[in-house]
């Protein structure tokens, strides 16, 4: 099992939508959870960490984390052609401590 | 303010030859690390330095060596490159390595090994 795991995209959806994005981790005692966009051929740039159970809101993305499922997901809400990318779930703490390890990806299309 | 930057931007390498891939970043921070990314895959750590003078291997250590002279710099190096060493390198840092910190990216150097 993988330490970190998305859900296998491509993701297509059409413009105005919300576009959803779930991650999954295995170690129960990760601390802090994060979430990057990485357009096709750049660098990741962090779009949103959250750190404690519930919502965290930023515009127009949600973050949610629930621990005790091990879970968090991004709600990309009026999705736009901008958002089409790659996201990134990354987890820190736990037995890795301060390094972050990294899911593969889900890549974003959003149709006009 | 740069940032992060990285040398070269890409780099085509014969199998057997050494290469250095250069890191420099100009906000002061302690943390830095090197990532690898290969295609459609997510980024695996190669190793990392939590202050100057200190290193540690990540989840993908073997082939590539570091160092950190100073708090700016932070080279990788290739001693003997294999063509499973294809990939784009990324390097990253954060303030101080805490788990709250957001991590800064370098735009990458692509490696083709041949």
């Amino acid at each position: 099992q993988k330490e970190v795991e998305q859900n296998s995209g491509p993701l297509s959806v059409p413009e105005g939508a919300i576009a959803s994005l779930n991650c999954t981790y295995s170690d129960r005692v990760s601390q802090s959870f994060f979430w990057y966009r990485q357009y096709s051929g750049k660098s990741p740039e962090l779009i949103m960490s959250i750190y404690s159970n519930g919502d965290k809101e930023d515009g127009r993305f949600t973050a949610q984390l629930n621990k005790a499922s091990q879970y968090v997901s991004l709600l990309i809400r009026d999705s736009q052609p901008s958002d089409s990318a790659t996201y990134l779930c990354a987890v820190k703490g736990g037995a890795n401590a301060g390094k972050s390890t990294f899911g593969d990806g889900t890549t974003l299309t959003v149709k006009p | 303010i740069a940032g992060i930057t990285q040398a070269p931007t890409s780099q085509i390498l014969a199998a057997g030859r050494r290469m250095t891939l250069r890191c420099t970043q100009d906000m002061r921070h302690n943390a830095m690390y090197w990532y690898r990314q290969d295609l459609g895959l997510g980024l695996r750590l190669i190793h990392y330095s939590n202050t100057a003078g200190t290193t540690g291997k990540g989840e993908v250590p073997d082939g590539y060596s570091v160092s950190r002279a100073n708090t700016d710099d932070f080279p990788l190096t290739l001693a003997s490159a294999v063509p499973s060493q294809t990939s784009v390198y990324f390097c990253a840092s954060s303030a101080s390595g805490g788990l709250q910190e957001t991590q800064y990216f370098g735009p990458g150097t692509r490696l083709l090994v041949l």
